[in-house]
């Protein structure tokens, strides 16, 4: 159970354009996602936090307006990121909180992203 | 802002050998988790503790969170190939809605 998938696993996208990664909680409902973002050799950095029907809370530093977030439903988060450009080239991971759970986040494979 | 430092950054052994990663904050939190993330894939969770002092047991993993909830090790016996990857430590706070703190990351490589 608690199994979590992201689509797609790679993609490879032409600087300025904008990219879409769904995340999608498959056997239990999500009432918070998460997003991440993952440098070579680094650890995870918390991007944004996603509750369902709601706004999502963006950590410091971290463009809203680039990286969109939407939260529609209890099993699927997506996250768009806008006028993509080389630098946004990273691995990007999604995570799904139990509604009503603990601190215990599932994660999903990963997204990796190159800007060319 | 809260911090978590792993220690060593990376860690090179040869199979059959005893290891020990550590993760240490200024701060409390109200759980700790380790997680094993491999290549290419999203992290893996391996144990909760949120207890002060706890002591818990997975094969030949053995994980202790602090008994001021600060701090946890990880400690890894007779260590196999199976066991690369990278390690990662995560804090919790209650009330923050499963908002997690990822440590720095120990990458640990076990060579036959």
């Amino acid at each position: 159970g608690a199994v979590v998938s992201q689509h797609p696993s790679w993609v490879i996208c032409k600087s300025g354009t904008s990219v879409k990664i769904e995340c999608r909680s498959l056997d239990f409902q999500a009432t918070t996602m998460f997003w991440y973002r993952q440098f070579p050799k680094q650890s995870l950095m918390l991007m944004a936090t996603s509750n369902e029907g709601s706004k999502a809370t963006y950590e410091q530093g971290v463009e809203k307006d680039k990286f969109l977030i939407n939260h529609a439903s209890l099993t699927l988060s997506t996250l768009t990121v806008t006028s993509a450009h080389p630098e946004d080239s990273s691995f990007y991971i999604c995570s799904a909180a139990l509604a009503g759970g603990t601190d215990t986040q599932y994660f999903g494979p990963g997204t990796r992203l190159t800007v060319l | 802002t809260q911090l978590l430092e792993q220690s060593p950054q990376f860690l090179s052994i040869q199979e059959g050998e005893n290891l020990t990663v550590y993760c240490n904050s200024s701060s409390v939190f109200s759980s700790l988790q380790w997680y094993r993330q491999e290549p290419g894939e999203g992290p893996v969770l391996l144990v909760t503790v949120v207890t002060g002092g706890e002591v818990k047991k997975l094969k030949r993993l053995t994980f202790q969170f602090g008994d001021a909830r600060k701090d946890s090790s990880l400690h890894i016996t007779a260590a196999q190939p199976g066991d690369t990857g990278l390690y990662l430590c995560a804090g919790g706070n209650t009330g923050t809605a499963s908002k997690l703190t990822f440590g720095t990351g120990t990458r640990l490589q076990v060579t036959l």
